[in-house]
């Protein structure tokens, strides 16, 4: 069965650090891979996408990932955590031939200390 | 603005009651979904519509029931047989199906029984 794995269900980081939430999935193909964003108590943003190309990406916020396929990762990285940052985050993925039903990891929540 | 709303953001029922949640969008959007989130386990899909009058059961339909009478709205509703309905819902709509069409969520609806 297809899924989704975000390892570290809690991540602290300093602000001002750089930061990186990890993303595994499991499919026979290669799937198209998203990150989005959630505050406490709101929907969720999409950060970035991933379909075909270049296999890093630049997204909102100063947010980037970068697919490799040999390991099945889609990892999200920022080079200097701002304190606002600190919200819960999900990869999620979608087969090319799903329409668009998402299947979402468990989520990391982020905490930046001052 | 463009957007999604959903009402209300905290709702409380008794357990055997029925309830709707609500959930409209003014995007022009086709397709309409709800996900169910709880606390380490991500999202998952209960219902999703491609268009007016259409939808299919996602991941998790058991308990629940949708319906798509208009472009516009996609109301929930978590009937007495939904075994555990305290969650928090979200409710998202996008374009169209397809993976390159990407998902705007409302704010949420939180939703206890007791």
């Amino acid at each position: 069965a297809q899924s989704v794995t975000q390892p570290d269900i809690h991540i602290t980081v300093s602000e001002g650090a750089s930061l990186e939430l990890r993303c595994n999935y499991s499919y026979g193909a290669t799937p198209y891979l998203f990150w989005y964003v959630q505050s406490p108590g709101q929907g969720l943003q999409l950060l970035l996408k991933y379909f075909s190309g270049d296999t890093l990406v630049q997204g909102i916020k100063g947010f980037e990932a970068e697919f490799k396929r040999s390991q099945s990762s889609f990892n999200l990285r920022k080079p200097s955590v701002h304190w606002s940052d600190a919200a819960e985050y999900f990869c999620a993925v979608v087969l090319n031939n799903a329409g668009n039903m998402l299947t979402f990891g468990g989520g990391t929540r982020l905490m930046v200390k001052p | 603005d463009g957007g999604i709303t959903q009402s209300p953001k905290y709702l409380f029922r008794k357990e055997g009651q029925n309830v709707t949640l609500s959930c409209e969008q003014n995007l022009n959007h086709d397709a309409m979904y709800w996900y169910r989130q709880d606390p380490g386990q991500g999202l998952r899909l209960i219902y999703y519509s491609q268009i007016v009058n259409d939808f299919q059961k996602g991941d998790i339909a058991e308990g629940y029931s949708v319906s798509r009478e208009k472009k516009e709205s996609f109301p929930l509703t978590v009937t007495s047989a939904q075994k555990n309905p305290t969650a928090f819902y979200l409710c998202a709509s996008s374009a169209r199906t397809g993976a390159n069409s990407p998902l705007h969520f409302g704010n949420g609806t939180r939703l206890t029984v007791t």
